[in-house]
């Protein structure tokens, strides 16, 4: 069964603190591809990152981080020097049959 | 470029009605895909269509249907209204549609429907 568990449901934390969302999959797929995105308040979800099962390396964007690790089935998202606008909803996704299997997502509340 | 627009953005129905909702994708994208956002539930697979037709679709009654025109513009239709179809419904567009080689996604603002 393919399955995405983020078993932090709200996460608060103050401004400039790093702060790390973890995201775990199942799949028995082989070849599958995994997505985290941002929904703030308006609703629209936000691309962040894509990676693919083949490419375990980490992946480093200005503040955002994420660490691949096959071996744990975890594709968890670091957020270094937190930011109040970082405040969101984040959702780790696992891409299957021509659809997304989304995780439940873990409230990210950035205090100033 | 205009990114993917969904009309109504906001709309009211009552039990037993049918609503329609529309996505139109970002130009050039052939692929678009449906989701139901709940409190309850979460992020939902509804249908996913490429190039007018249907390629997967989720665990939902038949009472959801969707369609994809040959301008890639897509239209979803809920039947017979329940009070827990009350959602947030989401589109999404993509050049090549989420799939071994999937792209990535954008997603418009979505249709928020309250089913009185």
């Amino acid at each position: 069964a393919q399955k995405v568990t983020q078993a932090q449901t709200e996460i608060s934390v103050v401004e400039k603190e790093d702060v790390t969302l973890d995201c775990v999959y199942e799949t028995r797929d082989t070849t599958y591809y995994l997505f985290w995105y941002k929904q703030p308040p308006s609703g629209e979800l936000v691309f962040l990152i894509r990676r693919n099962s083949f490419d375990e390396q980490n992946e480093i964007s200005g503040r955002y981080s994420w660490n691949f690790q096959k071996s744990t089935s975890s594709f968890n998202f670091t957020i270094t020097a937190s930011q109040v606008v970082d405040s969101a909803v984040y959702f780790c996704a696992l891409e299957s049959n021509y659809q997304l299997i989304w995780g439940a997502g873990t409230k990210l509340i950035i205090k100033p | 470029k205009a990114g993917v627009t969904q009309t109504p953005r906001y709309l009211i129905k009552t039990r037993g009605q049918q609503v329609t909702l529309s996505c139109s994708p970002i130009s050039g994208h052939r692929s678009v895909s449906w989701y139901q956002q709940t409190p309850g539930q979460g992020l939902q697979f509804l249908f996913e269509y490429f190039s007018e037709t249907q390629r997967n679709k989720g665990n939902f009654p038949g009472r959801f249907s969707g369609r994809q025109f040959s301008n890639s513009r897509s239209e979803m239709n809920v039947s017979t209204l329940e009070l827990g179809d009350s959602a947030l419904y989401l589109c999404a567009s993509s050049s090549v549609g989420a799939g071994i080689d999937a792209g990535e996604l954008f997603f418009g603002e979505g249709s928020r429907l309250t089913v009185l």
